[in-house]
């Protein structure tokens, strides 16, 4: 079956734009989780969602949100674009939400602020 | 909050040596996984361990959790150069917690 769905694979913003990032997880899957990446900061966890309910939210600025609609799909949006905003935006799935829930990666979003 | 060391941040081998990361977590995780990412790729799942102690194997790469899951370690014996990447360990601290993944740990393996 396929894998995590990510749209746009990439993306070149100006500094105060916004953007938003789409993933459609496996199919049957319920939970999405979203992931900033960066060479200096690893991976960072930014937000989980659960049959449209948002479970856990990582520390970033208000300016990072994101949603989960009924069929599952996610999208996330980031407010006012900042240099260091530019990183490599993962999404995951998994069939539920939970510790022992095994995550599916999509191949994820390059977002680059100029 | 919780936070998840890995150490060594960045390992080169000989090809044919053998190679451990080590995840040390500041909490008592409900289990652990560890996660592979080729240059360029994405992470993608290896295992998880979730009984204190447990050890698990998958042909030359050998996995561990501590007893008080706390810590775990990840070894492979005679690295090839089909085993470069990062190598995450991740978990949650219970429930419904957040993941948090580790630092990671860049493996280069010298032909």
């Amino acid at each position: 079956k396929a894998g995590v769905t990510q749209t746009p694979r990439y993306l070149i913003k100006t500094r105060g734009q916004q953007v938003t990032l789409s993933c459609s997880p496996i199919s049957g899957h319920r939970s999405v989780s979203w992931y900033q990446q960066t060479p200096g900061q690893g991976l960072q966890f930014l937000f989980e969602y659960f049959s449209e309910t948002q479970r856990n939210k990582g520390n970033f600025p208000g300016r990072f949100s994101g949603r989960q609609f009924s069929n599952s799909r996610s999208e996330m949006n980031v407010s006012t674009l900042e240099l260091g905003d530019s990183a490599l935006y993962l999404c995951a799935s998994s069939f539920i939400a939970g510790p022992e829930s095994t995550i599916y990666f999509g191949e994820g979003s390059w977002l680059t602020v100029v | 909050g919780q936070q998840v060391m890995q150490i060594p941040q960045y390992q080169h081998v000989q090809e044919g040596e053998d190679f451990t990361t080590y995840c040390n977590s500041s909490t008592t995780l409900s289990n652990i996984q560890w996660y592979k990412q080729r240059p360029g790729g994405h992470p993608v799942f290896l295992i998880q361990l979730v009984k204190s102690g447990e050890v698990k194997k998958q042909k030359r790469l050998t996995f561990q959790i501590g007893e008080a899951k706390k810590n775990s370690s990840l070894h492979i014996t005679a690295t090839q150069t089909t085993d470069v990447g990062t190598y995450f360990c991740a978990g949650r601290a219970g429930g419904y917690q957040k993941v948090t993944f580790g630092t990671g740990t860049k493996l280069q393996v010298i032909p």
